[in-house]
């Protein structure tokens, strides 16, 4: 069965700390599909990076920075000296090449990080 | 700019009254899809289209239509509105499956 765990529900930190946000998937499928979107207190979901199964390099933008690991299905999501900005809900979300659906994402359940300055 | 739009985005209404949230998208995209999002249940696909006069059922398709006649747009109707159909809404589109979807600002919809 596909699904997607964010165990952390809540973290807060206070500005300029680094913080991981962690994600586990499971899926049968040997093509999937990763995502990270952020969803800010404003309520839209902004989309942050895509990852395909077949793509284990990390990737850096900035202050975010996203470590893929096939061998114990996680898809970690880093931010380097936060801010007060990044205070936001953030969601890990998956999607599977064999169950099409028109491309659905199959979501976690939301980590919600709060930056205190 | 690129963009997928929705409207209204917020609806407060009447059970049984008849009502359409509007979604339309600039970029030309094939797939579109249209979420709700409830605490403790997260985000679940309620219907998809993969091409214009083309759509299926999602996770939760109960009490919703959608329509297709064009490929910008994609309507959400609730012929009967419920109080369980209370939810904050997101239409969705992309270039096809796999690829990353780009979300409407939301439509908060209430059903007393």
């Amino acid at each position: 069965a596909q699904k997607v765990t964010q165990a952390q529900t809540e973290i807060s930190v206070v500005e300029k700390e680094d913080v991981t946000l962690d994600c586990v998937y499971e899926t049968r499928d040997t093509t999937y599909y990763l995502f990270w979107y952020k969803q800010p207190p404003s309520g839209e979901l902004v989309f942050l990076i895509r990852r395909n199964s077949f793509d284990e390099q990390n990737e850096i933008s900035g202050r975010y920075s996203w470590n893929f690991q096939k061998s114990t299905s996680s898809f970690n999501f880093t931010i380097t000296a936060s801010q007060v900005v990044d205070s936001a809900v953030y969601f890990c979300a998956l999607s599977e090449r064999g169950r099409n659906q028109g491309g659905k994402l199959i979501f976690g359940q939301g980590t919600e990080l709060s930056v205190k300055p | 700019e690129a963009q997928v739009t929705q409207n209204p985005r917020y609806l407060i209404t009447v059970t049984g009254k008849k009502l359409t949230v509007t979604c339309s998208q600039n970029m030309n995209h094939e797939y579109m899809s249209w979420y709700r999002q409830d605490p403790g249940l997260g985000l679940r696909q309620i219907y998809y289209s993969m091409n214009v006069e083309v759509t299926d059922k999602g996770d939760v398709p109960e009490g919703y239509k959608v329509s297709r006649k064009e490929k910008r747009n994609f309507p959400l109707i609730l012929e009967s509105p419920s109080p369980n159909q209370t939810s904050l809404y997101f239409c969705a589109s992309s270039t096809g499956s796999g690829y990353e979807q780009y979300f409407g600002p939301g439509t908060r919809l209430t059903v007393t």
